[in-house]
């Protein structure tokens, strides 16, 4: 199991600019959540998808910022136009909810900086 | 609102220190208790549960007892090694049995050997 696969691990941009991060859930897995992490507020909760349809994006901070899950293995979180107070490290996770109470499976993150 | 509250640190032990991680929590019901874990460069993982009153969660040494009476799901370990050196955050779903998990601010422990 290859667990979930982030891309790309780090991006710099210009402030203005188009940003869009990829994720790849684990296989079979019907759950897919994006979080943010800064060191002021911690780990934030953007929106969580299930069974590919948008469940609650209210942790979206504005319009900027658009999420989609096209299909099961696949979603992109976009920034338009990105802005320097967007650096961060955004997280995809996965899981199985079917099973209650299962585990979050992170990635390893996109480190996002914004000049 | 749910919420988690637990320390920050960051804190610096030596090997073979004992190391406790106080966590308490808010919440409506009895939701599932959850402690993770963050490595260097890596995303965060499950380190241990427990779902329901007095259970308790253990795992790579790790232990953590859900207790309703303090609201607390303390993090402890009797003898920390130097790969234990990571960012601990502890968790609850929102509103008891919703996938969204609150994570707290996390704490980056640092073992020197």
């Amino acid at each position: 199991d290859a667990g979930v696969i982030q891309s790309p691990r780090h991006e710099v941009t210009e402030m203005g600019q188009e940003v869009t991060l990829r994720c790849k859930p684990i296989s079979g897995h019907n759950s897919l959540f994006w979080y943010r992490q800064t060191m002021m507020r911690g780990l934030e909760l953007l929106i969580y998808f299930n069974n590919n349809v948008p469940i609650d994006d209210s942790g979206m901070p504005e319009d900027r910022f658009s999420a989609k899950m096209p299909n099961a293995s696949f979603s992109t979180l976009k920034i338009q136009p990105s802005e320097p107070r967007d650096s961060a490290v955004y997280f995809c996770a996965s899981s199985l909810n079917r099973a209650r109470n299962s585990p979050l499976h992170f990635g390893n993150g996109t480190r996002l900086t914004v000049t | 609102g749910d919420s988690v509250t637990q320390m920050e640190g960051p804190v610096t032990l030596s090997e073979e220190a004992f190391l406790t991680i106080n966590c308490t929590y808010t919440a409506t019901g009895y939701p599932s208790l959850f402690w993770y874990v963050q490595y260097p460069g890596e995303g965060l993982q499950l380190l241990l549960k427990a779902t329901k009153a007095d259970d308790k969660g253990s795992n790579k040494g790790f232990e953590a007892t859900y207790r309703k009476e303090t609201t607390s799901f303390h993090l402890e370990k009797g003898s920390v090694q130097v790969s234990d050196s990571a960012v601990y955050f502890c968790a609850l779903p929102l509103q008891g049995g919703s996938e969204k998990l609150v994570f707290g601010k996390g704490m980056k422990l640092t073992v020197n050997p």
